[in-house]
């Protein structure tokens, strides 16, 4: 299958600063990604979908203004935390949808926010 | 997109086919089945997906009833790497843009595979 990598793998970091993570498509360019955050024992929970050369669109309840999604490139995407708290802490997932074919996942992130 | 249900959770012995069952009584006709695993800590992995017709790879089968309200992920002998979460994710295939394009994740079952 495609192969879809994010940096860094985990992160910690302290409450009120910034976190970027990125998410690459290594082998095939994705005009759109997504976003993902799971808490633990809990399901996936979409956050945003990104789209090459446009604003985000996040889905009810996530707010743009602390998450920012940029995707200035056919195979990069990146999700910042901004002024991140504890309740932040969570594993942050993305993915990139082959066209006519399956979405595939990276393999996530997990932020611990002190 | 169609709402799935599926057990939360099952066993298998090792070296046995495990079925993973799936309703998805109201599933439009051009909504396609997907299936993703995720095993603990990791990123979701695709498995499999289909429309009406069974499928198979080199990871599993699927079996879609002929009214397609469900279908059955079928690991013909699994093993321990294969304990997870397994998705069933009803979602229109081929858009490129939308609402129909998001994979929305229920809460699958967890497979328990025993030595």
């Amino acid at each position: 299958g495609a192969v879809v990598s994010q940096h860094p793998s985990r992160v910690i970091c302290k409450s009120g600063t910034s976190v970027k993570i990125e998410c690459r498509s290594l082998d095939f360019q994705a005009t759109t990604m997504f976003w993902y955050r799971q808490f633990p024992k809990q399901s996936l929970m979409l956050m945003a979908t990104s789209n090459e050369g446009s604003k985000a669109t996040y889905e009810q309840g996530v707010e743009k203004d602390k998450f920012l999604i940029n995707h200035a490139s056919l195979t990069l995407s990146t999700l910042t935390v901004t002024s991140a708290h504890p309740e932040d802490s969570s594993f942050y997932i993305c993915s990139a949808r082959v066209p006519d074919r399956a979405q595939y996942f990276g393999p996530g992130t997990r932020l611990l926010v002190l | 997109d169609a709402k799935t249900t599926q057990p939360p959770s099952m066993d298998c012995a090792e070296g046995r086919a495990a079925n993973l069952p799936c309703n998805h009584s109201t599933i439009s006709g051009n909504e396609y089945v997907y299936w993703y695993r995720q095993i603990h800590s990791q990123g979701p992995q695709y498995i499999i997906h289909g429309l009406k017709n069974n499928e198979t790879n080199e990871m599993a089968s699927l079996i879609i009833t002929e009214d397609r309200k469900s279908s059955t992920l079928i690991l013909p002998h699994a093993t321990l790497r294969d304990t997870a979460v397994y998705y069933c994710i009803v979602r229109v295939a081929h858009s490129y843009g939308g609402a129909t394009n998001k994979l929305i994740f229920g809460t699958g079952t967890l497979l328990a595979v025993q030595p």
